[in-house]
């Protein structure tokens, strides 16, 4: 089994609609990332959280919120879908270790498409 | 703010022909440098990364990449290209401490030709 999983996989949508994507991990990392991915842009940063109880805005928060459910869970939701929020999102997951420089391990990702 | 610059959006090479993809980096502080890779429909997988360790660096299926601070650059290379090889490259930085936020670079995407 994927140690990152992401649902949906693909996901179509209208404007104004409510999104939720849902992140699971089973590394036991306490940090976890959410990334758009944008042809010619790379990945970019949405929001992270270091733990259950910290939540922290990333490069492009603006028009998503996210929610820590649980050490494994981490959820991204768009409140009124818009079409500039097509994309690729990815989760991704880290541990924290004492020298720093860790690996971030990354979901399948999941292809949003507003219409 | 740290920053990459990767020169080079696409990159061709002839099968058995050197792979060079080149990252520039910008950080006020020492980095953590790092070579990701993403074949298609998949999700992201670590190549190498530096740590202030030794300054070449070596990862999986061949791969290396030289820390130069002097140039600010940490390119990749792979002395053999192969067909499995195509997919697209991406470096990032994060900052040196423990805040494991990574900035990417837009990324290389590398077609092997025949």
């Amino acid at each position: 089994d994927a140690d990152v999983t992401q649902t949906p996989r693909n996901r179509i949508t209208k404007t104004g609609k409510r999104i939720m994507l849902e992140c699971s991990q089973t590394k036991g990392h306490d940090r976890m990332y959410w990334y758009r991915q944008d042809p010619g842009l790379g990945l970019r940063l949405i929001y992270y959280s270091f733990d259950v109880k910290d939540i922290n805005k990333g490069e492009i928060s603006d028009g998503y919120s996210v929610s820590r459910q649980a050490q494994a869970k981490f959820s991204l939701s768009l409140e009124s879908a818009i079409p500039n929020q097509t994309a690729l999102y990815f989760c991704a997951t880290s541990d924290v270790g004492l020298a720093g420089g860790d690996e971030q391990f990354f979901g399948p990702g999941t292809r949003l498409t507003v219409l | 703010a740290q920053s990459v610059t990767q020169l080079g959006s696409h990159v061709s090479v002839s099968e058995g022909a050197l792979v060079l993809l080149r990252c520039n980096y910008s950080s006020s502080v020492p980095p953590y440098l790092f070579w990701y890779v993403q074949y298609p429909n998949q999700g992201l997988q670590l190549l190498l990364k530096y740590t202030s360790a030794a300054t070449l660096v070596k990862g999986i299926n061949g791969f290396e990449a030289e820390f130069k601070k002097s140039e600010t650059s940490f390119h990749l290379t792979k002395p053999s290209a192969h067909m499995s090889d195509a997919a697209e490259y991406f470096c990032a930085v994060s900052d040196y401490g423990g805040n494991e936020k990574l900035t990417f670079g837009t990324g290389t995407r590398l077609t092997i030709i025949p």
